[in-house]
């Protein structure tokens, strides 16, 4: 079945510091989907990307989809304390009914 | 005020039981999701429903059931089969199947 790995699964930075995380699936995706859950929350949607080798930003937050559709990346850029979290990718499957989620990576921020 | 009303926040089984989570969406969306999530784990798929009186099963559906006999309700139903059920339970909606999904604030499940 359809696999969603994310690397690294946790960084901690320094407040300032930049932040990437990758994404990369097994399998061709029609869109890729990010979510971010603060400590103790739940997943919040956050963008959904659709076209190869699209680029969308919020702000400090740049999301990246691969030319080949099975990749992703979000950067941030001058890391805050809020920024803390686990961010997900997150594409919908060969059927499209449903979203298989990354694995997640762990931010955590020194303040 | 949209959004998706998960309850109870916290729930305790006892050795043998079935409990019940709510799950109410007032966004007007077709498509709904149940999740568990283990701690430091990602998501996993109980059970989904594109569309009243129809769900599938996820990839952990064994121990579960869900109805959905409203467009705005997906309970879960966690049965005395499922041998492990501590875990933090998360619901959602999408407008669209495979689309962007909203979740709820999640339920607790400890068993006493």
């Amino acid at each position: 079945g359809q696999q969603v790995m994310q690397i690294p699964q946790y960084q901690h930075v320094q407040e300032g510091e930049d932040f990437t995380t990758y994404c990369n699936s097994s399998t061709t995706l029609s869109n890729i989907q990010w979510y971010k859950q603060r400590p103790g929350g739940h997943p919040v949607f956050l963008i959904q990307l659709v076209k190869s080798g699209e680029v969308k930003k919020q702000k400090r937050l740049t999301f990246q989809f691969g030319e080949a559709k099975k990749n992703s990346s979000l950067h941030i850029t001058a890391t805050q304390t809020t920024d803390v979290g686990t961010y997900f990718c997150a594409g919908p499957g060969s059927s499209g009914d449903k979203l298989t989620f990354g694995t997640g990576t762990r931010l955590a921020v020194r303040p | 005020d949209g959004g998706i009303t998960q309850s109870p926040k916290y729930l305790f089984r006892k050795e043998g039981q079935n409990v019940t989570l709510s799950c109410e969406q007032n966004l007007n969306h077709d498509a709904m999701y149940w999740y568990r999530q283990d701690p430091g784990q990602g998501l996993r798929l109980i059970y989904y429903s594109q569309i009243v009186n129809d769900f599938q099963k996820g990839d952990i559906a064994e121990g579960y059931s869900v109805s959905r006999e409203k467009k705005e309700s997906f309970p879960l139903t966690v049965t005395s089969a499922q041998k492990n059920p501590t875990a933090f339970y998360l619901c959602a909606s999408s407008a669209l199947a495979g689309g962007g999904q909203y979740f709820g604030a999640g339920t607790r499940l400890s068993v006493l």
